[in-house]
């Protein structure tokens, strides 16, 4: 049962545009959420993450929104740069534990 | 320079034999994880711990085994019990207080013929 989904494998962007990077989840019981970037043989880099008592966090070029009732959330990377090309993975928190979601592939075309 | 450092890189084995993967972090965290990770998936909990002496099974600990008698040090042991072994393996440390940010090593490369 895959309590954290990111339903898009794969994203591409052109630079200077906006990335917009979806989350869905299911259980109620999550109160943090973290968004991480991934290279290729690398371990994943934190990000940014939101209180689920919260609606937005900004940070620089990144904002992500969480909408508890549709249980979503969402990465902005404003404006998008050849350097933001990864994998992006949601989190969500429930105890001491985090659940990943699978990832999505966000490519930045010059 | 603090941080978490995961050896080796690349790790080759034959099937049958146990291998143990290091985790060592000086961040002065309390709480350590083992992950996997395999293509087009997202990051497996394999085991955890919130502190020395102590540690719970994650999603996915059948054919693992960890130990935690230093704080810095979070050691995993594939063993031959583990059907799948070949996978990325990542070390994650966090504060465990109020800090949810774990952070991540760079990962071992496991490779089982």
């Amino acid at each position: 049962d895959q309590q954290v989904k990111q339903n898009s494998p794969s994203l591409s962007v052109q630079e200077g545009r906006i990335s917009i990077l979806n989350c869905d989840y299911t259980n109620s019981m999550f109160d943090y959420f973290l968004w991480y970037k991934k290279y290729p043989a690398e371990g994943p880099t934190f990000l940014i993450s939101i209180s689920s008592i919260k609606d937005k966090n900004e940070d620089g070029r990144f904002t992500v929104f969480l909408n508890k009732s549709a249980k979503h959330l969402s990465l902005h990377i404003v404006p998008s740069q050849p350097g933001d090309s990864a994998v992006y993975f949601c989190a969500a928190k429930r105890w001491e534990k985090l659940t990943f979601g699978t990832g999505t592939r966000l490519t930045i075309i010059p | 320079d603090g941080g978490i450092t995961q050896s080796p890189k690349y790790l080759f084995r034959k099937e049958g034999q146990n291998v143990t993967l290091s985790c060592e972090q000086n961040l002065n965290h309390d709480a350590m994880y083992w992950y996997r990770q395999d293509p087009g998936q997202g990051l497996r909990l394999i085991y955890y711990s919130q502190i020395v002496n102590d540690f719970q099974k994650g999603d996915i600990a059948e054919g693992y085994s960890v130990s935690r008698e230093k704080k810095e040090s979070f050691p995993l042991t594939v063993t031959s019990a583990q059907k799948n072994p070949t996978a990325f393996y990542l070390c994650a440390s966090s504060s465990g207080h109020s800090s949810y940010e774990q952070y991540f090593g760079p990962g071992t490369r496991l490779t089982v013929t």
